[in-house]
C-alpha cells in the first residue's frame, strides 16, 4: 500500500522549479505532502482531498488527481531552504496513513 | 500545547532486552500513528489507533511488537527480544480526523 515517488532524487540550482510525483494502486482519499530535513521529523506541507483540487503554499503547491490516484508537488523558483527530503503520504479506505519512500531534494547556489 | 512528544530520545539496548517506547500526542487529537524509518527510507506504517482503539497492525510487524493506548491518550510501543534488524528511529505521529499528523521527533533506537 506503499506509494510510489518519483523521482527519487533531484538536484536544483536556486531559482529552478521542480515537479515530485506520487502514485499509488489504491483508491485515494487525501494525499499529504511533508518535508524532513536530516535529523528532524517530517513537517506538514499540505493536504489534499478528493475532488482534484490544487493548493499552493507559498511558491509550493500540489494538484491530486484522483481518478489516476497521483498527486503532484511543484516548487517554484527553489530556494535553499527548499532543500530535504519530501514524502507524499496516502490515506485509502482505512483512514490508516502511508508514505512514499521519499526524493530527496538538493538545491544549491 | 507542545506538539508530539516521544520519550526517550535515544535507547541503545542488547540484543534480546525489551523496551518500550511513549509517546504524547497533541490532547485534541483522535488519531495516533507509529512508524519506523531507516536511514534513506520513507517512514514505515507500523500501527494506527483511533482514540483507544487499534484499527491497524502492519502486516509486517511481527509479534514481538506490541502497542496500547489506553484511554486514548498517550501510547506505548513495546519491542519485545529486540533484534539488531530493529535499530531505527521510531516516529509517532497524531491528527484529528484526516487532518494533517504532527510528528513527534522520533525516538532512536540502537540494537548492539
Amino acid at each position: 500500500q506503499q506509494p510510489v515517488q518519483s523521482p527519487q532524487a533531484v538536484i536544483l540550482r536556486e531559482g529552478e522549479d521542480a515537479v515530485i510525483n506520487c502514485s499509488s494502486s489504491k483508491a485515494l482519499y487525501s494525499v499529504h505532502w511533508y518535508r524532513q530535513k536530516h535529523g528532524e521529523a517530517p513537517v506538514f506541507l499540505m493536504i489534499l482531498l478528493k475532488g482534484g483540487e490544487q493548493k499552493g503554499h507559498e511558491k509550493i503547491s500540489a494538484s491530486f488527481n484522483e481518478k489516476k490516484q497521483q498527486s503532484s508537488l511543484y516548487l517554484t523558483a527553489s530556494q535553499l531552504s527548499y532543500s530535504g527530503t519530501y514524502f507524499c503520504g496516502t490515506e485509502g479506505g482505512a483512514n490508516n496513513l502511508f508514505f512514499g519512500t521519499g526524493t530527496r531534494l538538493t538545491v544549491i547556489p | 500545547d507542545t506538539g508530539v512528544s516521544q520519550d526517550p530520545r535515544h535507547k541503545i539496548t542488547k540484543r534480546g532486552q525489551n523496551v518500550t517506547f511513549r509517546c504524547d500526542p497533541i490532547s485534541e487529537h483522535n488519531r495516533l500513528y507509529w512508524y519506523r524509518q531507516t536511514l534513506g527510507q520513507g517512514p514505515e506504517f507500523l500501527t494506527y489507533f483511533q482514540n483507544e482503539a487499534q484499527l491497524e497492525k502492519s502486516r509486517l510487524l511481527s509479534d514481538r511488537f506490541s502497542a496500547e493506548r489506553p484511554k486514548g491518550s498517550f501510547s506505548t510501543l513495546e519491542i519485545q527480544r529486540t533484534e539488531q534488524g530493529d535499530s531505527a528511529m521510531y516516529l509517532c505521529a497524531s491528527s484529528w480526523g484526516a487532518a494533517e499528523a504532527f510528528f513527534g521527533q522520533g525516538t532512536r533506537l540502537t540494537v548492539v
